[in-house]
């Protein structure tokens, strides 16, 4: 069975500092990846997403994050925050395998808080 | 704008209530998807339509029924909800099931008095 496991539901950073927000995976087989992005009364919109291309995907707004088989880790990263990045994030997995319904198992979700 | 629709935004109901809610996609997929998101809970799946067939019921109650009457909407119909079933719903569509970006409405706020 796959499972997602954020580490962290609040983080805390100062605005221009490096965001890192941490997501571990299980999966018997190869996975895709996904990390979403959540604002307040507003549904999920994608970051970015791994399908066993480049294991450093880059997303949009300037984060990016390394798919690591070896940690089965999928960290997110910005090397600068901005105050605008304040939402809800939540990593994602997917089985690559036949019959997959395009189910995505969520984790419990980190909460990026950027002070001033 | 995300080229997936919820309507409404929000909702309240009693428990004796039948309502529905709608999602309707823009952007041409064949698969279609129901997520539930309570509170400190993690996202969860309800049901996956492609080609307006049901392929997966995640162990949902028969209190919440799914109707996918063609590719470009889906409704989840509510009857005799518990107030354990407040949460905020998303309907969310894929060009094809399987392991491509999935696009996600802005959800329907339940709460059920």
């Amino acid at each position: 069975a796959q499972s997602v496991t954020q580490l962290g539901s609040h983080v805390s950073v100062s605005e221009g500092a490096l965001v890192l927000l941490r997501c571990n995976y299980s999966s018997s087989v190869p996975p895709y990846l996904f990390w979403y992005v959540q604002y307040p009364n507003q549904g999920l919109q994608l970051l970015l997403k791994y399908t066993s291309a480049a294991t450093l995907v880059k997303g949009i707004n300037g984060f990016e994050a390394e798919f690591k088989k070896s940690e089965t880790s999928f960290h997110l990263t910005k090397p600068s925050a901005h105050m605008s990045d304040a939402a809800e994030y939540f990593c994602a997995v997917s089985d690559r395998g036949s019959g997959n319904t395009g189910k995505l198992i969520f984790g419990q979700g980190t909460t990026l808080q950027v002070k001033p | 704008e995300t080229g997936v629709t919820q309507t409404p935004r929000h909702l309240v109901m009693g428990m004796t209530n039948k309502k529905s809610l709608k999602c309707e996609q823009h952007l041409g997929h064949n698969a279609m998807y129901w997520y539930k998101q309570s509170a400190k809970k993690p996202l969860e799946l309800m049901f996956v339509y492609s080609l307006e067939e049901r392929v997966e019921n995640n162990s949902v109650p028969s209190r919440f029924s799914p109707e996918c009457p063609n590719s470009s909407h889906l409704f989840l119909h509510l009857h005799t909800l518990q107030p354990e079933d407040s949460a905020l719903y998303l309907c969310a569509s894929s060009q094809d099931m399987g392991n491509t970006e999935a696009f996600f409405g802005q959800g329907t706020r339940l709460t059920v008095v």
